[in-house]
């Protein structure tokens, strides 16, 4: 079945240090691929997505690429922010409209002023 | 205006009690999804409606769990003789046909004593 696997966290970094959280992922066919996120006290969403190979996803300065010879899509940022303290989940959901996301357990990032 | 929501935000029961969980999704969003996220986890996917047609329910865990969405729009989880297992967050997100991005609500905290 698919799966996905993420890096084990808790991340803590210095503001304006560079972020990668990795993911790779395990599916038949050709899945989409979202990075979700999850501020304190809200509710989990949509930060990027890349439905085929070699997309790139971007949003808010965070950027994955979805890279099949490695099923992988890594999450990265050149420089975090306070502001960016939250927690990170990689999913996917197989190729069609409508299909069931399957997640990582999710990292949580903090970020030190 | 007015995102996915859900009611009550945190429930408390007794082991053994029914508990009835709703969630209104986004007017006019033909899908809806529910999900159960333990602690530290991901979310796992429970089941699936497009409209009042429940299509896809294989992540239901065992058949004390029920849900239902009568006339397509607010749907309801409802979990019979409550375990201590059955503790989690109970997410809900919805969806349109054109844009497929799954919009979640807050989630309901269930804690089963």
């Amino acid at each position: 079945g698919n799966s996905v696997t993420q890096m084990e966290g808790p991340v803590t970094l210095s503001e304006e240090a560079f972020l990668t959280i990795n993911c790779t992922y395990t599916a038949t066919g050709y899945p989409s691929l979202f990075w979700y996120v999850q501020y304190p006290g809200e509710g989990l969403q949509l930060l990027l997505k890349a439905t085929k190979a070699d997309d790139k996803g971007s949003n808010k300065g965070f950027e994955a690429t979805y890279r099949k010879e490695t099923t992988s899509f890594h999450l990265e940022k050149g420089s975090v922010q306070v502001s960016d303290s939250a927690v990170y989940f990689c999913a996917l959901s197989p190729t069609g409209a409508n299909s069931k996301l399957t997640f990582g357990k999710g990292i949580t990032l903090s970020v030190r002023p | 205006g007015a995102g996915v929501s859900q009611s009550p935000r945190y429930k408390v029961a007794k082991r053994g009690q029914d508990v009835a969980l709703r969630c209104d999704p986004i007017s006019g969003h033909v899908s809806l999804f529910w999900y159960q996220q333990a602690l530290g986890q991901g979310p796992e996917f429970l089941t699936y409606f497009q409209n009042e047609a429940q299509l896809d329910k294989s992540g239901l865990p065992s058949d004390r769990f029920f849900a239902e969405r009568p006339e397509g729009s607010v749907s309801t989880l409802k979990i019979q003789r409550t375990q201590q297992e059955d503790s989690a967050v109970y997410l809900c997100a919805s969806s349109s046909r054109t844009y497929n991005e799954q919009f979640f609500g807050p989630g309901t905290r269930l804690t089963v004593l």
